[in-house]
């Protein structure tokens, strides 16, 4: 079956505008993981969706940052007002409830902002 | 801020050899994890260690937890150049619902 996956795959953008990241988690995954991934260091949490459960937002950087997902399925991350230092490869991930062990991931999407 | 540390940063072989990676944390754990990413894009899950396991096998990969010291290692054995990826350990310490922290991860080139 289709995994995880993103659109965009690469986002170009000028520092201080907004912009808007999505994911299409796989069918059926009740929940939803963004990531951030830093040139040359490892994932870094974001924001956790599970269900209808307040998603759980700890490691969203500052509040320019934020994340719905609508009927339970796909996802937005928007940045707004980008600086430089927001680039990087953002991953979501989505996973079953049952197991919960295995996160699956989708490509990424890759952010410069100039 | 991360919780795991892999060591070595950057690991370099000859084809047929084995690889280890070791991790280490931070914090109590419910489960570790292991990851593989090529190209700096999309992880993929490669085998998961209970905190209550001290040894797990999966066809070539080994993975073994010490607690104790809040260490893991990955070991490949009969390295492939398609072995040549990053990977990265992962734990679970929030109550089994895998919000994972990553380490920065082990870069592993094997060559031909």
């Amino acid at each position: 079956g289709a995994g995880v996956s993103q659109s965009p795959s690469n986002k170009v953008t000028e520092k201080g505008k907004d912009v808007e990241l999505r994911c299409d988690p796989i069918s059926g995954h009740t929940a939803l993981y963004w990531y951030r991934q830093s040139l040359g260091q490892g994932l870094e949490f974001l924001i956790y969706f599970q269900g209808n459960s307040a998603p759980d937002k700890s490691g969203l950087p500052s509040d320019r940052f934020s994340a719905e997902r609508t009927g339970g399925s796909v996802s937005t991350l928007t940045i707004q007002r980008t600086q430089q230092e927001d680039s990087a490869v953002y991953l979501c991930a989505s996973r079953q409830e049952l197991p919960r062990e295995t996160q699956y991931f989708g490509p990424g999407t890759r952010l410069l902002v100039l | 801020s991360q919780q795991g540390e892999e060591d070595p940063q950057a690991l370099s072989i000859q084809e047929g050899e084995n690889a280890t990676m070791n991790c280490s944390y931070k914090t109590s754990i419910n489960n570790l994890q292991w990851y593989r990413q090529n190209s700096g894009r999309g992880l993929v899950h490669l085998i998961l260690i209970r905190s209550n396991e001290r040894e797990k096998h999966s066809g070539r990969l080994r993975v073994t937890l010490d607690t104790s010291k809040k260490s893991s290692s990955l070991l490949i054995t009969a390295s492939r150049a398609a072995d040549t990826a990053s990977y990265f350990c992962a734990t679970d310490a929030s109550g089994g619902y895998n919000k994972l922290i990553f380490g920065a991860g082990t870069r592993l080139a094997v060559h031909p």
